[in-house]
């Protein structure tokens, strides 16, 4: 596609709900990264993935959270028994897997846990 | 770890106004830096980047140069316009082969009056 796109774009889910937050990079791009950003905390990075591997999982804030990439395109993040600090944003960018490139965000998805 | 400090917002200036962001970082090895903007609405785009000391980097007519001897890359720019309200990231990555994570800075939102 023509930027990075991400669904749904507002996911409004009860406390203790699992949720999936989809992410659709551009075309070719090979590195994919999650980020959350919240009040409190800014923007913080998640997970990388190159290819349909995750090297660096090294943001992932508990075992609640998890993501996948199939085909090398298209990814998903799971957040199982959401909880209420879970509420973000959460923003996914994709690059062509080149130090230095630079990286294409996605408009987010704005979780927020009720 | 790898850190980025930004000043503390928010600020809001008059319209053809001087504009300087103050960004500093810490790292190892020798990180690229970036300024990323979101402007109302929008999902967050790279404004400019330099990848080693001394390099400036330039857009839109804002400037940033890489200082390694003071660990700065303040944002700079000689007149302000309204569509320049935005939020603004600071960011680094630290050169680790492919995998181009980025730490961002809390961000500073910009408001210009007409």
């Amino acid at each position: 596609g023509a930027g990075v796109s991400q669904s749904p774009s507002n996911k409004v889910t009860e406390k203790g709900k699992d949720v999936e937050l989809r992410c659709d990079p551009i075309s070719g791009h090979t590195a994919l990264y999650w980020y959350r950003q919240s009040l409190g905390q800014g923007l913080e990075f998640l997970i990388y993935f190159q290819g349909n591997s995750a090297p660096d999982k090294s943001g992932l804030p508990s075992d609640r959270f998890s993501a996948e990439r199939t085909g090398g395109s298209v990814s998903t993040l799971t957040i199982q028994r959401t909880q209420q600090e879970d509420s973000a944003v959460y923003l996914c960018a994709s690059n062509i897997g080149v130090a230095n490139t630079e990286a294409f965000f996605g408009q987010g998805t704005r979780l927020t846990v009720v | 770890g790898d850190s980025v400090t930004q000043m503390e917002g928010p600020v809001t200036l008059s319209e053809e106004a001087f504009l300087t962001i103050n960004c500093t970082y810490t790292a190892t090895g020798y990180p690229s830096l970036f300024w990323y903007v979101q402007y109302p609405g929008e999902g967050l785009q790279l404004l400019l980047k330099a990848t080693k000391a001394d390099d400036k980097g330039s857009n839109k007519g804002f400037e940033a140069t890489y200082r390694k001897e003071t660990t700065s890359f303040h944002l700079e720019k000689g007149s302000v316009q309204v569509s320049d309200s935005a939020v603004y990231f600071c960011a680094l990555t630290s050169n680790t082969g492919a995998n181009s994570k980025l730490t961002f800075g809390k961000g500073i939102t910009l408001s210009v009056r007409p």
